[in-house]
């Protein structure tokens, strides 16, 4: 199937902890983003990465960073967790080669992946 | 303030009606708007995607509208099924950086 994948699906936790999520994407995309959805339900951007350039929402602590090993996967890592970080981190892709700008060509969502910090 | 307010906040119909869902911004300079279709423990799919100079856009039995001089939106779905239970999204980029400004979202519930 072609699509956006994560793991894990759920990851509880203790404050403190580092943890990594890990995302891939084989839809040939050349754009990749990270998402935090709060109990608000409102989706926040938290970086947008293609191969030339990362873009940081400059709200989202030094603790997360993306790392791409290549274009196919955006892994976010979390040091230190905090009970505030608890919330469903989405991945998502897109093909922004040749469009508008980053961001103007239809994003497509992996499943989420809900972490809980305790 | 860039901000995008949907509404109603939730909504109840029954199967094989009809329902429209309102979505106002205040993004500006507004590149392109776009619904977006959340099930529960997934991830948003999108369902239309409308630059400022287009008025409606279909998709199946989803229809979206875009108002840009008044800065509305509505997403009218036409014969509801129970698939179409989710929250749907509005979404507005704001073209000063590429942003995306997302809305909370309105829960449908379709019953039999």
């Amino acid at each position: 199937d072609t699509a956006v994948s994560q793991t894990p699906k759920y990851l509880v936790t203790q404050m403190g902890n580092d943890k990594s999520i890990k995302c891939e994407q084989n839809l040939g995309h050349d754009t990749m983003y990270w998402y935090k959805q709060d109990s608000k339900k409102f989706l926040k951007i938290m970086f947008s990465y293609n191969n030339k350039e990362l873009i940081i929402n400059e709200t989202v602590p030094n603790r997360f960073s993306p790392k791409s090993p290549d274009k196919a996967h955006l892994n976010l890592h979390i040091n230190s967790l905090e009970l505030g970080d608890s919330a469903v981190y989405f991945c998502a892709s897109s093909q922004e080669e040749l469009a508008g700008g980053p961001g103007y060509n239809e994003q497509f969502f992996g499943p989420g992946t809900r972490l809980t910090v305790l | 303030k860039n901000q995008v307010e949907q509404s109603p906040q939730s909504l109840i119909i029954l199967e094989g009606k009809n329902c429209t869902l309102q979505c106002n911004y205040t993004v500006s300079p507004f590149s392109n708007l776009r619904w977006y279709k959340q099930d529960t423990g997934r991830g948003p799919v999108s369902l239309t995607i409308m630059t400022f100079s287009e008025n409606t856009k279909s998709n199946g039995r989803y229809t979206a509208t875009l108002d840009a001089d008044t800065k509305q939106s509505s997403l009218h779905i036409t014969a509801s099924q129970l698939s179409d239970s989710a929250s749907y999204i509005c979404v507005v980029m704001w073209d000063s950086n590429y942003q995306l400004i997302w809305g909370a979202g309105t829960k449908l519930i379709i019953k039999p």
